[in-house]
């Protein structure tokens, strides 16, 4: 089975900043890669698929990049409400499997 | 709206059986695809099991193969997951998810998510 690794597990970061996370495919996954977003308490919420298509209401300062193994997820300019864990999920094949997760916390 | 709510959660001894479901709203349901995610307490979330629109294609993640059946009702608007033999390990949140369906395709991603149903196995 593929396996899906993010970097860092976590990371602090100012508000303002430029905050890039990655999410490395053990196999080619051409662009099937999904990224969410779980706020403390919250569901897991659709950010990016496609591995750069940003959902349907989804702030312009997230977006995504990358095809076959390498893939990152970038916040433009961070900001407090962006506090969360992030998980990206392969879906070219079964299983689905999502990565570890990154946590963003604001220094 | 959509709306995806799960229910039948609750405390179960180690070996013993649970039926979770998860009731859906504000779609066509019978033409989405349709997944278990699961999050134990304090951790990630892992992709369980999903089912094609007429149930056709069932998929299993290892941990729960053999265990674990997923099954739909289209005339229910429902989505069930019988868990059997369950271990500690098996505790956590369970999510019911929406795959993103389009003109009659489906990618395993998971555009809704219902609010999870807890599920903890202890003696």
């Amino acid at each position: 089975d593929i396996q899906m690794t993010q970097s860092p597990s976590s990371l602090s970061a100012s508000v303002g900043d430029r905050v890039t996370i990655t999410c490395r495919a053990s196999q080619g996954i051409s662009s099937y890669l999904a990224w969410y977003q779980q706020k403390p308490g919250q569901v897991p919420k659709l950010l990016i698929y496609a591995a750069s298509t940003l959902q349907s209401g989804v702030p312009s300062r997230f977006s995504g990049s990358g095809s076959g193994t390498d893939f990152t997820l970038t916040i433009s300019s961070l900001q407090p409400e962006d506090i969360a864990t992030y998980y990206c999920q392969k879906y070219n094949s079964a299983p689905w499997t999502f990565g570890q997760g990154t946590k963003v916390e604001i220094k | 709206e959509v709306q995806l709510v799960e229910s039948g959660g609750g405390l179960v001894k180690p070996g013993g059986s649970l039926r979770i479901s998860c009731e859906a709203s504000g779609f066509t349901f019978s033409t989405y695809s349709m997944s278990w995610v699961r999050q134990a307490p304090g951790k990630g979330l892992e992709w369980l099991s999903s089912i094609s629109t007429s149930s056709s294609y069932i998929y299993y993640a290892d941990s729960v193969r053999g265990r674990f059946t997923i099954s739909r009702d289209s005339a229910k608007n429902s989505l069930y997951l019988q868990m059997n033999s369950l271990r500690a390990e098996d505790t956590a949140v369970y999510y019911c998810a929406r795959a993103r369906c389009s003109s009659g395709s489906c990618y395993y991603y998971s555009d809704y998510w219902g609010q999870g149903t807890l599920v903890t196995v202890s003696s």
